[in-house]
């Protein structure tokens, strides 16, 4: 069936240095590609998607890039800071219609 | 704008009773609404695809008749957990999608507790 896989499960930086977290998907067929971020007892908040017509996209410190050949998405924060730290999760549009979750990223930023 | 609100937050229940955890749409109309369940510091589970007027369509391995979805109008669904049990306590997220579109927006939750 369709997958998502998701790394690093846990992620530790420096503020002000960047994240990277990255993401597989199993389905070819999927086209688009949202990014949620979970902070503790909260509901997840959509912070940033792509579509597959689209390699990269940005907004601010956050940018995610996507590879359709390799099915590789990933996303990228740049300048952290310590309200960046919680989870991260990548997801799949798939052909079935509905959104496959990744296994989620935490993310700390040490000060 | 995009707000899904989520009623109950939390709900305690005795073993064998039956809960009703309500979602709706706030500002926009949603045809497609989904329910997930998550664990503590696990992902999202999507337990099933909620549709407007016809059946839920559900996960594999999910019961149809513990989790019943109905979803009445383009901006409420509803999820009855029935004949509850102690393995039944979770986090219940619900998230609709704006018609025409594919992003989906996350009520707050509700906590279930089953004693």
């Amino acid at each position: 069936g369709e997958n998502v896989e998701q790394h690093p499960s846990t992620l530790s930086v420096q503020e002000g240095d960047s994240a990277v977290i990255k993401c597989t998907y199993s389905d070819s067929a999927s086209n688009y590609f949202p990014w949620y971020k979970q902070e503790l007892g909260k509901r997840p908040q959509l912070i940033i998607d792509i579509r597959s017509n689209v390699g990269e996209k940005k907004d601010q410190r956050i940018a995610v890039t996507l590879n359709k050949t390799a099915k590789h998405f990933s996303l990228h924060i740049t300048e952290t800071q310590p309200e960046d730290s919680a989870v991260y999760f990548c997801a799949s549009y798939s052909s079935a219609s509905k959104i496959i979750f990744g296994s989620g990223t935490r993310l700390s930023i040490r000060p | 704008g995009a707000v899904v609100s989520q009623h109950p937050s939390w709900v305690i229940c005795k073993s064998g009773t039956s809960v009703k955890i309500e979602c709706r749409s706030l500002d926009f109309q949603a045809t497609t609404m989904f329910w997930y369940r998550q664990f503590p510091k696990q992902s999202l589970m999507l337990m099933a695809t909620s549709n407007e007027g016809s059946k839920a369509t559900y996960e594999q391995g999910v019961e149809k008749d513990k989790f019943l979805i109905n979803h009445a109008s383009l901006t409420l669904s509803t999820l009855t957990v029935t004949s509850a049990h102690p393995e039944d306590s979770s986090f219940y997220i619900c998230s609709a999608t704006p018609d025409g579109t594919y992003e989906q927006y996350f009520g707050p939750g509700t906590r279930l507790t089953v004693t």
